[in-house]
This record gives C-alpha cells, sequence and structure tokens, in this order.
C-alpha cells in the first residue's frame, strides 16, 4: 500500500527566506505527482503536477522536483512571503490505479 | 469555466438523518473523486468514478455511504442514516484520465 511522508509537518520562517518541503513516497510505480496549497478553511488548490516521466516543474516562485527511483520529492519556495502561509500536500497518483494518496501535509507560517 | 462545484457549502443534520452531498466536476472530465478530510487521518479517498462508472469504492467506510454518478456531469454521496463521526469535510474532484486532479472547495459536515 502507497504511503507518503511529508517533512516537515510544521515550519515557521521569517518572510524572504528560500524553503524546502520535503515529500516521499514507498511504491515509486506512479503516473505523477502533485502539490496543493490548502488555505484554513478552504479546498485545494493544485500548484504544480509532475508526470513520472518528468524530473521537475516551475511556476513562479516555485519549483518542484521529482526523483522516482528513490521515493522523493521536493517543492523549493523562493523569496517567501506571508501570503505563503498555508498547508502543503504532496500527493502521487499510484501505477494501474486513479486515486490519488496524500501525505499529510507541512503547515507553513511567513513571518512578516 | 467554473470549475468543480459542491453544494452544500456546509451542513448540519441530527443523527441517523439522511444527508445529500452533491457535485458538478469540470465538463469534459472523465474521473471524479470524493475524498473525506479530517484533523486525525487527513484527506482519504472514498471512492471514484471513470466514464460515471464506480472503479473502487474500498475507501468507503461502511454500507451507510453510498455514491452515485448519474451522467458526466453530476454525483451524489449519500450517508444514511448520519452519525455524529461522519463529521468532517468532503471533497469532489475530478480529472481528465492519469491528468491532474482539481477540488472542490468541499462540504463542511456537522452531526449533531
Amino acid at each position: 500500500k502507497q504511503e507518503v511522508t511529508q517533512i516537515p509537518a510544521a515550519l515557521s520562517v521569517p518572510e524572504g527566506e528560500n524553503l524546502v518541503l520535503n515529500c516521499s513516497f514507498t511504491d515509486s510505480a506512479i503516473y505523477n505527482l502533485q502539490w496543493f496549497r490548502q488555505d484554513p478553511g478552504k479546498g485545494l488548490t493544485s500548484l504544480l503536477l509532475i508526470q513520472s516521466s518528468q524530473r521537475e516543474q516551475t511556476s513562479g516562485r516555485l519549483n518542484a522536483s521529482l526523483d522516482k527511483s528513490s521515493g522523493r520529492s521536493t517543492l523549493y519556495i523562493a523569496a517567501s512571503q506571508p501570503g505563503d502561509s498555508a498547508t502543503y500536500l504532496c500527493a502521487v497518483r499510484p501505477g494501474g490505479a486513479d486515486g490519488l494518496t496524500f501525505g499529510k501535509g507541512t503547515h507553513l507560517i511567513i513571518q512578516p | 469555466d467554473a470549475g468543480v462545484i459542491q453544494s452544500p457549502r456546509h451542513e448540519v443534520t441530527e443523527m441517523g438523518q439522511e444527508v445529500t452531498l452533491r457535485c458538478k466536476p469540470i465538463s469534459g472530465h472523465n474521473s471524479l473523486f470524493w475524498y473525506r478530510q479530517t484533523m486525525m487521518r487527513g484527506l482519504e479517498l472514498l471512492i471514484y468514478f471513470n466514464n460515471n462508472v464506480p472503479i473502487d469504492d474500498s475507501g468507503m467506510p461502511e454500507d451507510r455511504f453510498s455514491a452515485k454518478m448519474p451522467n458526466a456531469s453530476f454525483s451524489t454521496l449519500k450517508i444514511q442514516p448520519s452519525e455524529p463521526r461522519d463529521s468532517a469535510v468532503y471533497f469532489c474532484a475530478s480529472s481528465l484520465l492519469l491528468g491532474g486532479y482539481t477540488f472542490g472547495s468541499g462540504t463542511r459536515l456537522t452531526v449533531v
């Protein structure tokens, strides 16, 4: 059974810092990996989607990498801003099945 | 595109009552997923459909839960009878087959 782990569970940093959120998964047979953002009391917003054949995706200040063989992904946030404060969720779409398996998330606070 | 639309946004009901949650996926998406989110367990996949056909309902917690997708533009998740432990946020998501997910805003269910 696929398991997804996100480290750290919580992170608080001052504004302007670059930071890295980590995600690991136990079964490397995946179709894709997706990073989401969730604000308190809100739904999930897709940030980046990485297909299994890709190594990384970039959107603005966000960069996500994927190392399928080692079962790891990282989300890099450059020049963090208070508006980046949210919970960030990593999810993998397993090979041979369609349902996403989610990690528990990293609760990020950017201090002004 | 209006995105994935869920209704109601909030539902408060008494134990033993029937609850019906509704979802309209993005037009053209052929996969639809129902998730439940709680603080303790995070996001859990309940059931998903491909081309309106239920594929995997192994995440449905009990027989009290049922889901239908009568056509490509509508799905329901029903709980009958509801119990306090069903209180959670229920999300619907849709995607193209093996593509990235788009989530709805969720339904916050409280069973008293």
